[in-house]
């Protein structure tokens, strides 16, 4: 199957420090979601993105499919940026059948 | 947009009880349902999905089964819980028809399941 790889795997910032998530791929996909989990476990969706580039106010992603590598840009980080933050892709060739995920990258942002 | 209701939030039940989560979809029609499970640590796991009523697919041998007895109505069972099926439980939907048009998976609130 389709294997996800997280880069870094923890990660400690300083309050207003910018930041760089990087996940790779090993297959071609339709979807790529960024995920934020939460202190209560639930997961916020943060981009669909299998393709491009997209932003949502300090956040921003791209994706360069041929390539196999989606980037996730944190800028001017908060203490509520903290958290787990998840890639997760689904193959093309399981169009449907399942999200994979990544092992995910540990952010703590200090104050 | 869709959202996922999931209950309960959280579950202690003894080794050997039976179990039951329920997740039920609202906003969407015809959606594939899925059950993740996400131990200590970080990785998610997924252990069932399903693309229509009466139709789960299994992901891996284990203590647990799925149910999907209506279009947006998944049920994660269990006859006898073991130790092990500890963890946290997520159900997600995604390709649903109706509303708005959205091509990713969404997720529920999730179960925290701890078995003693």
């Amino acid at each position: 199957g389709i294997q996800v790889e997280q880069s870094p795997p923890d990660l400690i910032l300083q309050e207003g420090a910018n930041s760089t998530l990087r996940c790779n791929f090993s297959d071609s996909v339709n979807n790529l979601q960024w995920f934020h989990q939460n202190p209560w476990g639930q997961l916020i969706n943060l981009f669909y993105i299998p393709s491009g580039t997209k932003q949502n106010g300090r956040l921003s992603a791209t994706t360069v499919a041929t390539e196999r590598y989606s980037l996730l840009y944190i800028s001017s980080s908060q203490t509520t940026d903290s958290g787990v933050y998840f890639c997760a892709v689904e193959a093309r060739e399981t169009s449907g059948s399942r999200l994979t995920f990544g092992e995910g990258t540990q952010l703590t942002v200090n104050p | 947009s869709q959202t996922i209701h999931q209950w309960p939030a959280t579950l202690v039940q003894p080794v050997g009880s039976p179990l039951s989560l329920e997740c039920t979809v609202e906003g969407t029609s015809n959606p594939n349902l899925y059950w993740y499970r996400q131990a200590a640590g970080r990785g998610l796991q997924l252990l069932f999905y399903s693309v229509g009523i009466g139709q789960i697919s299994s992901e891996v041998p284990q203590n647990l089964s799925a149910s999907r007895p209506q279009d947006r109505q998944f049920i994660l069972s269990s006859k006898k819980l073991l130790l092990s099926d500890s963890g946290f439980y997520l159900c997600a939907s995604a390709r649903g028809t109706g509303g708005d048009l959205y091509y990713g998976y969404t997720f529920g609130s999730g179960t925290r399941l701890t078995v003693v």
